[in-house]
């Protein structure tokens, strides 16, 4: 039961643009959220966090809006940099967090 | 100095062995855990211990077995290796417990299990 889910494997955006990556979740309990950021052969790296009192938190180019009537959330990065490109991990939850499996973001120079 | 170490970073054994990946934080947390990345990316966690005390374990077969002999350092013995344990370990420490705001997980850079 994927409670957690990205349903975009994968996602190209031009350098200087806007990149938009997306998470569902199923249950209604989960309080708090958090996105990571993973290049090859590392392990996943916290970028920014929100809790469910909250539809809004921004950390300089990042921002994740959360929708909890509509169980998703959502990043933002603006500007998207050649850097940026990694896999993005979105996980949700109460005394243990559910991960999803992840977009791929190739932010293209 | 890395934050969350784990050795070793590849593993590659046989069926029916036994091995251990070990994992030590120098973030001063007091919860550490191990979660599973399996072929389909699923990262799912496994234990989860609280000061040297488990407080979760998913259901793992008993052949996973989590030791913690003091809260910087977390290892995982698995016995009897099975071609489906085949994943990359990751573990991962926190300031608190999941779900505590502000309190995120810091992961290590994983341990590439082969089982053959």
């Amino acid at each position: 039961d994927q409670q957690v889910k990205q349903n975009s494997p994968s996602l190209s955006v031009q350098e200087g643009r806007i990149s938009i990556l997306n998470c569902d979740y199923t249950n209604s309990m989960f309080d708090y959220f958090l996105w990571y950021k993973k290049y090859p052969a590392e392990g996943p790296t916290f970028l920014i966090s929100i809790s469910s009192i909250k539809d809004k938190n921004e950390d300089g180019r990042f921002t994740v809006f959360l929708n909890k009537s509509a169980k998703h959330l959502s990043l933002h990065i603006v500007p998207s940099q050649p850097g940026d490109s990694a896999v993005y991990f979105c996980a949700g939850g109460t005394y243990k967090y559910i991960f999803g499996t992840g977009t791929r973001l190739k932010v293209l120079a | 100095d890395t934050a969350v170490s784990q050795t070793p970073k590849y593993l590659v054994t046989q069926m029916g062995n036994d091995k251990s990946i070990k994992c030590e934080q120098n973030l001063g947390h007091d919860t550490m855990y191990w979660y599973k990345q399996d072929s389909k990316k699923f990262l799912k966690i496994m234990f989860s211990y609280n000061n040297k005390e488990l407080i979760i374990n998913e259901t793992v077969p008993n052949r996973f077995s989590p030791k913690s002999p003091d809260k910087a350092h977390l290892n995982l013995h698995i016995n009897s290796l099975e071609l489906g344990d085949s994943a990359v370990y990751f573990c991962a420490s926190s300031q608190e417990g999941q779900g505590a705001f502000n309190s995120p997980l810091h992961f290590g850079n994983g341990t590439r299990l082969t089982v053959t």
